[in-house]
């Protein structure tokens, strides 16, 4: 067990829709990573979170969008769903800050999301 | 641009035979490296990193991985395969570009163990 919590597991929405996915980093990771996985892509970045506050950016789609809570639990949200949206998104968290070495992240068991 | 690559799409190999699967990447300057691990319906899992020292790294499982600058590699082994270890193995490299702390993966090996 990594420590980092996702939920839902599974996803299954149409077209056009919007989703929540939500993630609970490990006790004391201030950092949060998004990642999407799918079989033609492999493992993207997409969004950093570090303390509440965007920190780093990747190949984000516009429809979608991410946040940090003061709690530091992190929502993805996708809309305007497509049927390429189709993927696993892994949440990851790490201690964060300005050390590069920090990189050491902890993964979520993911959320399989299938848009039909 | 700047990559990771791991050249072997699908590995199979014998259980009690050694294993090593390839990691390139491609970075000015030495990035900071990782093995992953993730069995089917898993998230990953960390095998071993490094960050500076020794170009050696032990890690969990018995895996080991050897850093080499002057190729750009970041090796994967294991002395002896068991058929647990089947799974899908992702090299990363972190703290570079923009990206910052977030890692960049390669597209992954998948390993096959056979009896």
């Amino acid at each position: 067990d990594s420590g980092v919590t996702q939920t839902p597991k599974h996803l299954i929405t149409a077209t056009g829709q919007r989703v929540t996915l939500r993630c609970s980093p490990r006790s004391g990771d201030l950092s949060v990573y998004w990642y999407q996985q799918s079989l033609d892509q492999g493992l993207q970045f997409l969004i950093q979170y570090y303390n509440g506050e965007e920190r780093a950016k990747g190949n984000i789609l516009e429809r979608f969008s991410a946040q940090q809570f003061p709690d530091l639990h992190s929502e993805l949200n996708l809309s305007s769903l497509e049927l390429g949206d189709s993927a696993l998104y892994f949440c990851a968290s790490s201690v964060g800050g300005g050390d590069p070495r920090n990189t050491e992240a902890f993964f979520g068991q993911g959320t399989r999301l299938t848009v039909v | 641009a700047q990559s990771v690559t791991q050249p072997d799409i699908h590995i199979t190999v014998s259980e009690g035979a050694s294993l090593e699967l390839r990691c390139n990447y491609s970075y000015g300057a030495t990035p900071y490296l990782f093995w992953y691990v993730q069995s089917p319906g898993q998230g990953l899992q960390l095998l071993l990193k490094y960050f500076s020292g020794d170009t050696l790294v032990q890690g969990i499982k018995g895996f080991e991985a050897e850093f080499k600058r002057s190729q750009s590699s970041f090796n994967l082994r294991k002395p002896s395969v068991h058929w647990s270890d089947a799974a899908e193995y992702f090299c990363a490299v972190g703290g570079v570009g923009q990206a910052g702390t977030a890692l960049i993966f390669g597209k992954g090996t998948t390993l096959s163990v056979s009896s």
